[in-house]
């Protein structure tokens, strides 16, 4: 089984700043990576696929990059909507076992 | 656009087999090329993918799970199904239904609430 392994686990940050969130795998998983936003109460939301492709509707200050096994999640400019929990998810097709990392909480500074 | 909607009893008996229906709505489950998966969260914790069905109809499961999970389609109902046997309390989680055409999950259900207790 892949392990993803998220950091920090939260991260304190002000609104207008930047947030980094790092995600690694324990093999590689070539770019078949996914970031999703968890709201309390709410499924979650896919934000980027293919480790840097925006999903319908994300706004530009989201991005993604990396491949292998380091991705990065980072959000450009924090807005109040913006304040949740992130989990990075691996999809490589071999072996058949699709897991989450344990999540990153956005929180306010 | 898909919708999917969980179904199924809110409450399980220890050592008894947990059983959720997802319903899909805004199109057919045998059509095009989708995996049908369940995906669960303990309060307070991370998601843990559950396993996924094909639309051909080959499984795959969670390594950890694997003893004690089965995902089925029923094509005529627009519906795919979990059941999880030998429950105990670890299995107390919110369970999703969701779905994709490759591995990011693009549509998920609302969640429900299943708690293990005698």
């Amino acid at each position: 089984e892949i392990v993803m392994t998220q950091s920090p686990a939260t991260l304190s940050v002000s609104p207008g700043e930047r947030a980094t969130l790092s995600c690694r795998a324990s093999q590689s998983v070539s770019s078949n990576l996914a970031w999703y936003q968890q709201k309390p109460g709410q499924a979650p939301r896919l934000l980027i696929y293919g480790a840097s492709t925006r999903a319908t509707g994300i706004p530009a200050r989201f991005s993604g990059s990396g491949s292998g096994t380091e991705f990065t999640l980072t959000i450009s400019s924090l807005q109040s909507e913006d304040f949740a929990v992130y989990y990075c998810q691996q999809y490589n097709n071999w072996p058949p076992s699709w897991t989450f990392g344990q999540g990153t909480k956005v929180e306010i500074k | 656009q898909v919708q999917l909607q969980e179904s199924g009893p809110g409450l399980v008996k220890p050592s008894q087999t947990l059983s959720l229906t997802c319903t899909v709505s805004g199109g057919s489950i045998s059509s095009g090329s989708y995996y049908w998966s369940w995906i669960r969260q303990p309060a307070g914790k991370g998601l843990e993918w559950i396993g996924r069905i094909y639309t051909s109809g080959s499984t795959n499961y969670n390594p950890s799970l694997k003893s004690r999970v089965t995902i089925s389609v029923d094509t005529s109902k627009n519906q795919f199904s979990l059941k999880l046997s030998s429950v105990t309390a670890a299995d107390t989680a919110v369970y999703y239904c969701a779905t994709t055409t490759y591995g990011d999950y693009d549509y998920w259900g609302q969640g429900t609430l299943v708690t293990v207790s005698s």
